[in-house]
């Protein structure tokens, strides 16, 4: 079976513009994960779904960042207004319902995105 | 003081030598905790996970807790050149963590094994 799938590999855009960056799950997994990872850094937690919903979404750092699940399967994460302190690896991760002890998450290879 | 943190690095050992990474957590009741392996342009791949305190092993992986001192460490016995990654400590922060898999990563040990 496919893993955690995403695209675009990379993504270069100039400041200020409106970027989209999709999230193709396992087939099945109810849980949903978006992490951004900065050159040398660990993960960053962004935001959690649970089916459709924004079960978490604490990690967002402002309101230019925003992302959807409408149907509990692909998520897409928005960004508006792209800064170049948003350039980094934008991971997204999927895992089965249940606790961390028998689910545990399975990462995609991430969108490169790079802010000119 | 960082939430996760862990040893700076880089680190490097001889092949078929002991690698020893280790990770200390802020969250004196956070419960779940897991070492992922990150080879350059890939994505985070779970190699252990452990709960409970002491030793558990998995082939030439040993992953140690220590709640009391709340600490984690990941031994690789037996390091192989393929084994040069940066490895990940990942915590779920909380008492109540168990219920969905939120990690908190630490910045990461790159690790090189020279033949």
């Amino acid at each position: 079976g496919a893993g955690v799938s995403q695209t675009p590999s990379n993504k270069v855009t100039e400041k200020g513009k409106y970027v989209e960056l999709r999230c193709d799950p396992i087939s099945g997994h109810t849980a949903l994960y978006w992490y951004r990872q900065s050159l040398g850094q660990g993960p960053e937690f962004l935001i959690y779904f649970q089916g459709t919903g924004a079960a978490d979404d604490s990690g967002l750092p402002n309101d230019r960042f925003f992302a959807v699940r409408p149907e509990g399967s692909v998520s897409t994460l928005k960004i508006q207004r792209t800064e170049r302190g948003d350039s980094a690896v934008y991971l997204c991760a999927s895992s089965g319902q249940g606790s961390s002890y028998n689910s545990p998450l399975h990462f995609g290879n991430g969108t490169r995105l790079t802010v000119t | 003081q960082k939430e996760v943190e862990q040893n700076s690095g880089p680190l490097s050992v001889p092949e078929g030598a002991i690698a020893s990474l280790n990770c200390t957590y802020s969250d004196r009741v956070s419960q779940s905790f897991f070492w992922y392996r990150q080879y350059s342009g890939k994505s985070p791949e779970l190699i252990m996970s452990i709960y409970s305190n002491g030793d558990k092993e998995d082939g030439r992986f040993t992953a140690q807790l220590n709640k009391a001192s709340q600490y984690v460490s990941l031994l690789i016995r037996d390091s192989q050149p393929s084994d040069s990654a940066t490895y990940l400590c990942a915590v779920i922060l909380g008492a109540g963590g168990t219920s969905y898999g939120k990690l908190t990563f630490g910045q990461g040990t790159i690790l090189t094994v020279h033949p």
